[in-house]
């Protein structure tokens, strides 16, 4: 199942709004996970299941989607939300990463 | 609290081997799948193999079906990685996750530092 991510760069503001997209070429269901990676660190995990937010995430990131489509929005951006953000499908093996998306200041 | 310390990586030529580790400590390693997640300089995540907690679910990404195979020891609380044949394509940051499923979502929860692998000459 390949996972295609867009954009793969994203340029925004403190206080802007952003969308994140994650297309699967074939039906996942919700098994669906979002990935928060800054440089140097292992990736944190944000969200899964598509939109369930883990404990300790901010309220800003949500997720949504089902079957092929997903999508992370980030309401209302921090200085610390400036990061790589990777999906990843879970609905079989051999589990597989969106190519990523850099949020740059 | 949760740990996942990677062993094992280093600088080998191609074609040669190196077998990693993880250690993990903070939770019940035997009631867990787990997986290891690479990443090489520069490049994104890749999964690279993944192992249920019984071992009757074993995967493998296509590129290093054949040469790697992934094995753990629930007494030992320990995963490990053989990497075989290496390649220079393989050298990259290998990660340790461990892997939780509930009826409806699996994800990777908690992730080690990582240990780096270099394949050269």
């Amino acid at each position: 199942i390949q996972l295609t991510q867009s954009p793969s760069f994203l340029s925004a503001s403190v206080g802007d709004r952003v969308t994140i997209t994650c297309r699967a070429s074939q039906g996942i269901k919700i098994y669906l996970a979002w990935y928060q990676q800054k440089p140097g660190k292992a990736p944190k995990l944000l969200i899964s299941a598509a939109s369930t937010l883990q404990s300790g995430v901010p309220s800003r990131f949500s997720g949504g989607g089902s079957g092929t489509e997903f999508s992370l929005t980030i309401s209302s951006l921090q200085p610390e939300d400036f990061a790589t953000y990777y999906c990843q499908q879970l609905n079989s093996f051999p589990y597989t990463f969106g190519q990523g998306t850099k949020l740059e200041i | 609290e949760v740990q996942l310390v990677e062993s094992g990586g280093g600088l080998v030529q191609p074609g040669r081997s190196l077998r990693l580790s993880c250690a993990a400590s903070g939770f019940t390693f035997g009631h867990y799948a787990m997986h290891w997640v690479r990443q090489a300089p520069g490049k994104g995540l890749e999964w690279v193999s993944g192992i249920s907690w019984s071992t009757d679910n074993i995967g493998y990404a296509d590129s290093v079906k054949g040469r790697f195979t992934i094995s753990r020891d629930n007494a030992k609380n320990s995963l490990y990685l053989q990497m075989n044949s290496l390649r220079t394509e393989d050298t990259a940051l290998y990660y340790c996750a461990r892997g939780y499923c509930s009826t409806t979502s699996c994800e990777f929860d908690y992730w080690g530092q990582g240990t780096l692998v270099t394949v050269s000459s």
